[in-house]
Order: C-alpha cells, then structure tokens, then sequence
C-alpha cells in the first residue's frame, strides 16, 4: 500500500550509460514531480508533471526526459550518465494545484544513484 | 531571483525548544511548507502556511510572516527522533516550490 514508490533504490553505472528510474503513485494524485538532492542535501526541482502540462526547470541538460505512460506513472530516463549526475532523484506527487490552493506533496523513498 | 535562507545546522538538547528561521524572497507567494527529512529517506510534509500567524500541531508549530518574508519552525519538548533535516520550501507566483537547503537539527540527551 506504498504511496509513491520508485526503482531501483540503488543504481550504480558507468559513465556515459543510458538509465531509468521508475515511479508509480497510487494515491491518484493528478500531478508528479522529480527532484535531485545532491551530496549538499539541496533539493532541486527537475521537472512537475501533469496530463496538461510539462514543465521543466531550464537548469536541468535535456539528457534528463520524464516519461509519462499514464497520470499514476512518471519514469525519469537519463542518457550519456556523467559523474556529476551522482545523487539522491525522488519522485514525488500531489492534487492538482488550483488557483489560491496548494497541496502537499508526496515523495517517494529516493533512488541513489552513483555514476563511476 | 528567488531565495531561501535557513541556517545549515542546528544543535539541541532533548527536552528542550529549538526554533529554526527560514527568510525567503520570492516572484509571487502562495504560501510556505516545512517538511522532514530523516537521514536516507525522503522529505516528509510537516506544514503548510498562506496567511499570518502560528499553526500548532502537537509538538510542532509554525510561524508566517508574510510582510517580513519569514517563517520559523518551532520544535517543543524535544525527542532524540527530532535529528533529522527541516527544509524550508515558498511556493512562487507559478505555484513552483522553491527549495532552502535544510536545516540539519542535531539532538543531543
């Protein structure tokens, strides 16, 4: 009965990889999200996600590509892996935000990821 | 551009009240969070303030204030499970939250 799940919880691989890391909500939440902590524990929005709208951070290399087979699912595929991609990536989710209301979000237990 | 402030790390004893600021400077404000995180797991929701003043929820209260761009958290008789990190996050004028590096609060007996 996980709420917001991902995997792998690890992953090791070698420079210049292509990977995936999954996730999947169960709480029926209409928007997800994917974060990077770093080795500074900064939380870094990467992208937010619903059925309408994309939206990516303009920091973040379009080697990173969310990926969206339905609204309880939001897969993160990272191409040509680098050190510097070494870090903690969740996933979170939450309502829908409407205007003047916000709401929660949810996160996923993290995948660790280590690029040698 | 936007920011959040917090201090990196706090220390305090088990028992006691620890209060942990967080200033922020935002395009637009809906409203602010605090959220948990325990060392290798994920951040978990502790607050949410739009308008002025304190919300208290058992041990854990939170403070806003909007025209100073402040909110605190304050943490009452202290428990060894409180170690944790305490992230700050203001939510934009595009409903974007924007992240403080965390405050990590280290509990000693």
């Amino acid at each position: 009965d996980t709420a917001v799940s991902q995997t792998p919880k690890y992953l090791v691989t070698q420079m210049g990889n292509d990977k995936s890391i999954k996730c999947e909500q169960n709480l029926g939440h209409d928007t997800m999200y994917w974060y990077k902590q770093d080795s500074k524990k900064f939380l870094k929005i990467m992208f937010s996600y619903n059925n309408k709208e994309l939206i990516i951070n303009e920091t973040v290399p379009n080697r990173f590509s969310p990926k969206s087979p339905d609204k309880a699912h939001l897969n993160l595929h990272i191409n040509s892996l680098e050190l510097g991609d070494s870090a903690v990536y969740f996933c979170a989710s939450s309502q829908e935000t409407l205007a003047e209301t916000y709401n929660e979000q949810f996160f996923g237990p993290g995948t660790r990821l280590t690029v040698l | 551009g936007q920011n959040i402030d917090q201090p990196t790390e706090m220390t305090a004893t088990e028992g006691a009240i620890v209060q942990i600021n967080c200033t922020y400077q935002t395009s637009g404000f809906n409203g602010l969070f605090w959220y948990q995180q325990h060392a290798g797991e994920a951040p978990t929701f502790l607050s949410y303030n739009v308008l002025d003043g304190l919300e208290e929820k058992g041990r854990f209260s939170s403070f806003l204030s909007r025209s100073k761009g402040y909110s605190y958290l304050l943490l009452k008789e202290l428990q060894m499970k409180d170690s944790a990190s305490y992230l700050c996050a203001a939510v934009d004028s595009n409903y974007q939250l924007i992240w403080g590096a965390g405050t990590k609060l280290i509990i000693k007996p």
